[in-house]
């Protein structure tokens, strides 16, 4: 069946990057855009960016343009994403998800990220 | 990008209907046939419920439906079960300088 399994819950000092990875299976990576969206506790989805897997291609939301890079190894059938300059604004739940078209059908598993000094 | 407008919360009882909108622009809702809506419940990840304003997927309950008008998309969700109590979010394609996504504030559904 189709998943996208993340990484494990990550802690992080503020400042510092975090990286986490996304690995698809039970489809081919490359022919769909992954979107990442992340969670602050007790709040709302909010969209950070999609990549296209077949050419590395990228568009960050505005808000995070120039803090995230989104990238892929296609070999292996997995996706990144890099938040730098991290405060405790960016304590949240990143998802992965892939999209068909105008919509998410698949997300992923859900990796915790935690800034705290 | 500002998210799109959600009440953020509605209530009912077991067997009524209850209504979300999800209010944009014309550079998101209005502007494309793009609106989904997701289900979420508590420290789990969304699940689509409704895509292109008012298609389901197969396996969602027929109790859910779409719709939209101008900037506005809504979702009904009729013979309001317990189980529906969950948090609810849309989203639409915006276009900035490239297309883009951007996410409703997100309503909490309260079964009374």
């Amino acid at each position: 069946q189709v998943q996208l399994v993340q990484s494990g819950a990550e802690v992080k000092r503020p400042g510092a990057s975090v990286k986490v990875s996304c690995k698809a299976s039970g489809y081919t990576f490359t022919d769909y855009y992954i979107h990442w969206v992340r969670q602050a506790p007790g709040q709302g989805l909010e969209w950070m960016g999609w990549m296209n897997p077949d050419d590395g291609g990228t568009n960050p939301a505005q808000k995070f343009q120039g803090r995230v890079a989104m990238t892929r190894d296609a070999s292996i059938n997995t996706a990144y994403m890099e938040l730098s300059s991290l405060t405790s604004d960016d304590t949240a739940v990143f998802y992965c998800a892939r999209t068909v078209t105008t919509r998410i059908d698949v997300w992923g598993t859900g990796t915790t990220v935690t800034v705290s000094s | 990008q500002s998210a799109l407008t959600q009440p953020a919360s509605v209530s009912g009882s077991p067997g009524q209907s209850i209504t979300i909108s999800c209010t944009g622009s014309s550079r998101d809702v209005g502007g494309y046939n793009s609106v989904s809506w997701y289900q979420q419940y508590a420290g789990k990840a969304p699940k689509l419920i409704i895509y292109e304003v008012s298609i389901r997927p197969s396996g969602v309950s027929n109790r859910f439906s779409g719709s939209q008008s101008g900037n506005t998309a809504s979702l009904t969700i009729s013979g309001l079960q317990a189980e529906d109590e969950a948090d609810y979010y849309c989203t639409s394609y915006t276009r900035t300088s490239m297309l883009g996504y951007v996410f409703g504030s997100g309503t909490k559904v309260t079964v009374l």
